[in-house]
């Protein structure tokens, strides 16, 4: 499986974007970079994905480098209910989904 | 925006039983469901897939005689957890996805505890 790396945790103020990076150097030609996050006690929530374009969306936006061996998610302005665990996979042809730790964020309000 | 449901919510049952836990996809004809679970502190797992009229692959390390996984129609999986034991209480949360999209959309997930 293609792997993921992200910073353990990060921490934001109420109203202020937030960079989330995510390092997959292994990353194959087809593989597609999508990110989720779980907030306690719930099921994942599909946030964005992408290929080798920057996608936004209402939620966030994914910055992809020109190599595609890096991205990193952003949320423009956090609010309390960003709080949660995010996670960036790499998705393959199978469509299965490995999700690593993850990086949990919390907003200070 | 797509709706998964997973029923029961919560469940509490007696070691050596069987629970069934269901998925449906609400509002969209899901052609693959997926099946996770989480144990307290830690990341999901994929424990199997599951395309409709077909049998479930399972992940190594998965028994799928003790996780039986039926996935009768487009809009419900089902997971039964045969003779659970307190080892497998965990969060178990369903996923489904339909053909040509690219994201899944996951259930509130199932919380399982076995006494």
């Amino acid at each position: 499986d293609a792997k993921t790396t992200q910073p353990n945790s990060m921490e934001s103020n109420e109203e202020e974007p937030v960079h989330l990076p995510c390092n997959h150097s292994t990353i194959s030609g087809t593989d597609y970079i999508h990110w989720y996050r779980q907030l306690p006690s719930q099921g994942p929530e599909y946030v964005i994905h992408g290929l080798t374009s920057n996608v936004n969306n209402r939620m966030a936006s994914l910055a992809i480098a020109e190599d595609r061996k890096s991205s990193t998610l952003i949320l423009h302005r956090a609010t309390l209910r960003d709080a949660a665990v995010y996670y960036c996979i790499l998705r393959g042809n199978d469509y299965k989904l490995s999700f690593g730790a993850g990086t949990t964020v919390t907003v200070r309000a | 925006g797509a709706v998964v449901s997973q029923h029961p919510s919560r469940v509490i049952c007696k070691s050596g039983t069987s629970v069934k836990i269901e998925c449906r996809s609400l509002d969209f004809q899901a052609t693959t469901m997926f099946w996770y679970r989480q144990f307290p502190k830690q990341s999901l797992m994929l424990m199997a897939t599951s395309n409709e009229g077909s049998k479930a692959t399972y992940e190594q390390g998965v028994e799928k005689d003790k996780f039986l996984i039926n996935h009768a129609s487009l809009t419900l999986s089902t997971l039964t957890v045969t003779s659970a034991h307190p080892e497998d209480s965990s969060f178990y949360i369903c996923s489904a996805r339909t053909s040509g999209h690219n994201e899944q959309f996951f259930g509130p997930g199932t919380r399982l505890t076995v006494l």
